[in-house]
């Protein structure tokens, strides 16, 4: 298995335009999840689906952010418009529960974004 | 709330020390405990998780249910182990999701 894959690994924009982060998960797997991270905030929760269902969006910072999956294979993440505020490392993470036990999550390599 | 604390931000040993990288958690049932590991500017690995009781880079960590730990531990550091390490909690009501701690950074000096 290729394990998580984001796209892209780097991103750079300007601040206003919008921004589409993407992933595909390990196969298999019915969680995905999507964080942020940063050097002042640390590794934040953003949204995470079940079954392609997003289950908790409360760490959605502002409208602005929406998340999407529309099949068990891939995800986005939207930013639209975007601020430098934003930047940050985004990671996505899936995950699988086998017989009731959660066997913890896989990460992406992330995407590094910076609005400039 | 189920809630997982590493009271330490920095940890600088000398290569060859001993490490004990601190993790309690908040959680009445039985939990599902997890470390990752982030070397610089790559993503989060996982390192163990308890139900497995394995040994990884020399690493190991032990439950204590009492003490509501879950304390990493090698006992030769090196080098390469500097990297900021991640606790988790597997959430009580079985969705999937992880509660992480704030992170602590391992610096293994020469």
């Amino acid at each position: 298995d290729a394990g998580v894959i984001q796209s892209p690994r780097h991103e750079v924009t300007e601040m206003g335009q919008e921004v589409t982060l993407r992933c595909k998960p390990i196969s298999g797997h019915d969680y995905l999840f999507w964080y942020r991270q940063t050097m002042m905030r640390g590794l934040e929760l953003l949204i995470y689906f079940n079954n392609n269902v997003p289950i908790d969006d409360s760490g959605m910072p502002e409208d602005r952010f929406s998340a999407k999956m529309p099949n068990a294979s891939f995800s986005t993440l939207k930013i639209q418009p975007s601020e430098p505020r934003d930047s940050a490392v985004y990671f996505c993470a899936s995950s699988e529960i086998r017989q009731g036990v959660n066997y913890g999550y896989t990460f992406g390599s992330g995407t590094r974004l910076t609005v400039v | 709330a189920q809630r997982v604390t590493q009271p330490e931000k920095l940890l600088s040993v000398f290569k060859g020390a001993p490490v004990e990288l601190k993790c309690n958690y908040s959680y009445s049932g039985s939990p599902e405990l997890f470390w990752y590991v982030q070397y610089s500017r790559q993503r989060l690995q996982l390192l163990l998780r308890h139900i497995s009781r394995e040994s990884i880079k020399g690493f190991t960590a032990d439950l204590n249910k009492g003490e509501t730990s879950f304390h990493l531990k090698k006992p030769f550091a090196q080098e390469e182990d500097s990297a900021m390490y991640y606790c988790a909690l597997g959430s009580p009501s079985n969705t999937g999701k992880l509660i992480f701690g704030q992170g602590t950074t391992l610096q293994v000096k020469p």
